[in-house]
């Protein structure tokens, strides 16, 4: 057990839909990333968050957006999704400063778009 | 941005022998090259990692070099065992500041033969 957790672990949904994906980190971890891993593109990273601010992006679209709390718990939310957004989707987390900056990753969530 | 190349994609080894992923990328800021083992349908896990004021790191029977000036480093695992058997990705980042997300490789499919 990583010690991240993610919910749901499966989710099933319509093309043109909107989805929350959630994230709880690490104790005491401020870093929250996400990453969407697909057979065709492989694990990319598409959005960090430290402390409540977002640090970094990636390959991120515009559909999707992200936040982190004040408990400091993420949500990811994916809207008009399409069939290609089928992916597994990790949360990982990491903790300060360049000896913390191991990312431990969640159990995922599978998001399937019928 | 950064880009990972990771070969081979398929590595099958016998049972006792060694296997060799090899990377290289091409940011030279990047300066943190974890390797992560993904066994199907699970999260990826730190296996082992290294810095870039370091060339080589040791852990058992799993080992890392990096060659700053060719921007390259490799996995090597000796005395392979059937649980060696998984999915295992290269990464690279710029650890300390800015974007600290991670850059994958496309993913080393590792068999053991028996």
């Amino acid at each position: 057990d990583s010690g991240v957790t993610q919910t749901p672990k499966h989710l099933i949904t319509a093309t043109g839909q909107r989805v929350t994906l959630r994230c709880s980190p690490r104790s005491g971890d401020l870093s929250v990333y996400w990453y969407q891993q697909s057979l065709d593109q492989g694990l990319q990273f598409l959005i960090q968050y430290y402390n409540g601010e977002e640090r970094a992006k990636g390959n991120i679209l515009e559909r999707f957006s992200a936040q982190q709390f004040p408990d400091l718990h993420s949500e990811l939310n994916l809207s008009s999704l399409e069939l290609g957004d089928s992916a597994l989707y990790f949360c990982a987390s990491s903790g300060v400063g360049t000896k913390d900056t191991e990312a431990f990753f969640g159990q995922g969530t599978r998001l399937t778009v019928v | 941005g950064e880009n990972v190349e990771q070969h081979p994609s398929t590595l099958s080894v016998q049972e006792g022998d060694s296997a060799v992923i090899k990377c290289t990328y091409s940011d030279s800021a990047s300066n943190y090259f974890p390797w992560y083992k993904q066994e199907l349908g699970k999260r990826p896990q730190l296996i082992i990692d290294i810095r870039s004021n370091v060339g080589e790191k040791k852990d058992q029977r799993i080992a890392v070099t990096l060659n700053k000036t060719a921007k390259h480093f490799s996995l090597h695992i000796t005395e392979t065992q059937p649980e060696d058997s998984a999915v295992y990705f290269c990464a690279a980042s710029y650890s300390g500041g800015g974007a600290d997300g991670l850059t994958f490789g496309k993913g080393t499919h590792l068999i053991i033969q028996p």
